[in-house]
């Protein structure tokens, strides 16, 4: 099946740095890449639809300008979390849908990315 | 607003058999997909239905009734592995991906 790639797996930084995920589809194009955030016990929460090429839709109470989003290529998006603060710690997973399979195909998930903020 | 329900957690005994149930209310339908999440880690695909029925793959099957907003997924002889956290997802008329908040499924032996 197909794969997506995320890295790093763990990380963790201190309070005010920045902390780069990157996302990306290893054997099929994704024009759409999906950001989600999961807390402890909790369900997948959407933070973003990357597209390949134009600004990140980003969902109601998620911060642009603190959770950048970069989509430069159909196989590469990047999650940047800004000036990290205890609070973002938590498990970050991306998910991309292959573009030849149209809006209701599969999503394929990253292995998520868990970051711990000091 | 759009909704999805499942149970949050629930209890078998392995061997046995298992049902997971999910009731949806959204704008529109494009499709219904089951995921298994082990703790810790990302959601793998089970299964996806689009039209009226049961739809078999191997230990696991997923139904789907369309009229009544209500899928829901069968686990067959549990294995102690199967201890996860299940997650129903709607594809709206949008296309967006509405996600329940997932069944935590534990395994006795």
């Amino acid at each position: 099946g197909a794969v997506v790639s995320q890295h790093p797996s763990w990380v963790i930084c201190k309070s005010g740095t920045s902390v780069k995920i990157e996302c990306r589809s290893l054997d099929f194009q994704a024009t759409t890449m999906f950001w989600y955030r999961q807390f402890p016990k909790q369900s997948l929460m959407l933070m973003a639809t990357s597209n390949e090429g134009s600004k990140a839709t980003y969902e109601q109470g998620v911060e642009k300008d603190k959770f950048l989003i970069n989509h430069a290529s159909l196989t590469l998006s990047t999650l940047t979390v800004t000036s990290a603060h205890p609070e973002d710690s938590s498990f970050y997973i991306c998910s991309a849908r292959d573009a030849a399979s149209g809006d209701t195909g599969e999503l394929f998930f990253g292995e998520g990315s868990r970051l711990t903020v000091l | 607003g759009q909704n999805i329900d499942q149970p949050t957690e629930m209890t078998a005994t392995e061997g046995a058999i298992v049902q997971i149930n999910c009731t949806y209310q959204t704008s529109g339908f494009n499709g219904l997909f089951w995921y298994q999440q082990h703790a810790g880690e990302a959601p793998t695909f089970l299964s996806y239905n689009v039209l009226d029925g049961l739809e078999e793959k191997g230990r696991f099957s997923s139904f789907l009734s369309r009229s009544k907003g209500y899928s829901y997924l069968l686990l067959k002889e549990l294995q102690m592995k199967d201890s996860a956290s299940y997650l129903c997802a709607v594809t709206d008329s949008n296309y967006q991906l509405i996600w329940g908040a997932g069944t935590k499924l534990i395994i006795k032996p």
